[in-house]
């Protein structure tokens, strides 16, 4: 089983819709988790880091349940620009404090006009 | 405007040659990577440096290597013996002690003919 998973895509959604990813991670002592986005090409950027407690940012919301070792992304209204490949991140916080990341391979997302 | 710069961003080389990648930030930051990315693959950890003059292997640091001589610097060197070197490799750092949030500058992309 792979540390970090996430359903590649592509999921095709029309503008305006809602459309969710999940993550799943095999290491139960994870410590922080986030959401990159990817363009074609382009260095990832921090999407927003994930709270145990969930947190918003605008049309989306992030969320983690550590009982099932997944992790969530919700985004609303979809835009054009939300056309990306979303990787979901995960530090297992090793030994001395290492920040030894482990990413997911991606979820394609392509919004349709 | 602070960052992670890396060079060159194409780079071709003929198989059998050495090829050094620079990354350079000038963010402060303690902790430096190096990521290689395939075409449907998340990103795989090559090498990793908390402080000055020390570094760690990843995941897949075979036919690679590293120097951390300054907290600014840590250039990455594809050996001939890296067995398929094509990909898109990327520097990124981090602030221990910070939010957790990586950093990563355009990345490489190295092509062997």
């Amino acid at each position: 089983r792979k540390e970090v998973e996430q359903d590649p895509g592509p999921f095709n959604v029309p503008e305006g819709a809602t459309v969710a990813f999940n993550c799943t991670y095999s290491n139960s002592a994870s410590q922080s988790f986030f959401w990159y986005r990817q363009d074609c090409r382009k260095e990832p950027k921090l999407l927003m880091s994930v709270y145990s407690s969930g947190n918003e940012d605008g049309r989306f919301t992030a969320q983690l349940n550590r009982a099932s070792q997944y992790i969530s992304l919700l985004i609303r209204d979809s835009k054009l620009s939300d056309s990306a490949t979303y990787l979901c991140v995960v530090n297992p916080r090793g030994p001395s404090g290492t920040y030894k990341y482990i990413f997911g391979t991606g979820t394609r997302l392509k919004v349709l006009a | 405007d602070g960052g992670i710069t890396q060079s060159p961003k194409y780079l071709f080389r003929k198989e059998g040659q050495n090829v050094t990648l620079s990354c350079e930030q000038n963010l402060n930051h303690d902790a430096m990577y190096w990521y290689r990315q395939d075409p449907g693959q998340g990103l795989r950890l090559i090498y990793y440096s908390q402080i000055v003059n020390d570094f760690q292997k990843g995941d897949i640091a075979e036919g690679y290597s590293v120097s951390r001589e300054k907290k600014e610097s840590f250039p990455l060197t594809v050996t001939s013996a890296q067995k398929n070197p094509t990909a898109f490799y990327l520097c990124a750092s981090i602030l221990q002690g910070g939010t957790g949030e990586l950093f990563f500058g355009e990345g490489s992309r190295l092509t062997v003919l």
